[in-house]
């Protein structure tokens, strides 16, 4: 079993729809979860990160934890053309180290 | 601006040659990290290093030396030895200070045989 498995894609959605981007995870020590986004050809930029049960919300962005699960997702409300990226679920842990998920590829289309 | 510069922004490889790749950060920070991303996968940690002369391996290293002589600069080495060196080369560092915050990248630099 991966580490960190994320929903496979390509996930396509219009434009001003919910989309929904899911990992499961397999350490429970886990203990800090980041979804970071990457334009083609780009670096990863931080979006959001989590780390109690529950959700957090910040603008159009919401992740959600349950560590019972080991589950971690995230939604983007009103989804727009500039939101067609690929976004990477990360794990961290106490020393630092941090596990990338694969990714998923999401295509906003109009 | 503070911030994570990574310089070449491309950088080609002979055969048998050795190239550094170079990471400068301005942020403080105490952390720093090399990843390699190919294509469709995840990143990869190469190696990392969270305080001056000292750094640990990651789960992919061999093929690649680092060091970090000064708070600032952590510079990656990629070695004849690493046969398959095409990739984007990510660093990353971290204000270490506070486990659980983020990692943030440079630019990367987009290796490739020539």
């Amino acid at each position: 079993q991966k580490e960190v498995e994320q929903n496979s894609g390509p996930l396509s959605v219009p434009e001003g729809a919910i989309a929904s981007l899911n990992c499961t995870y397999s350490d429970r020590g886990s203990q800090s979860f980041f979804w970071y986004r990457q334009y083609s050809g780009k670096s990863p930029e931080l979006i959001m990160f989590i780390y109690s049960n529950g959700d957090k919300e910040d603008g159009r962005f919401t992740a959600q934890l349950n560590k019972a699960s080991q589950y971690v997702s995230l939604l983007i409300r009103d989804s727009q053309p500039s939101d067609s990226a690929t976004y990477l679920c990360v794990l961290g842990t106490s020393y630092g180290k941090l596990t990338f998920g694969q990714g998923t590829i999401l295509t906003v289309h109009p | 601006d503070g911030g994570i510069t990574q310089s070449p922004k491309y950088l080609f490889r002979k055969e048998g040659q050795n190239v550094t790749l170079s990471c400068e950060q301005n942020l403080n920070h105490d952390a720093m990290y090399w990843y390699r991303q190919d294509p469709g996968q995840g990143l990869r940690l190469i190696y990392y290093s969270q305080i001056v002369n000292d750094f640990q391996k990651g789960d992919i290293a061999e093929g690649y030396s680092v060091s970090r002589e000064k708070k600032e600069s952590f510079p990656l080495t990629v070695t004849s030895a690493q046969k398959n060196p095409t990739a984007f080369y990510l660093c990353a560092s971290r204000g270490d200070r506070v486990w659980n915050q983020p990692q943030h990248f440079g630019d990367g630099t987009r290796l490739s045989i020539l």
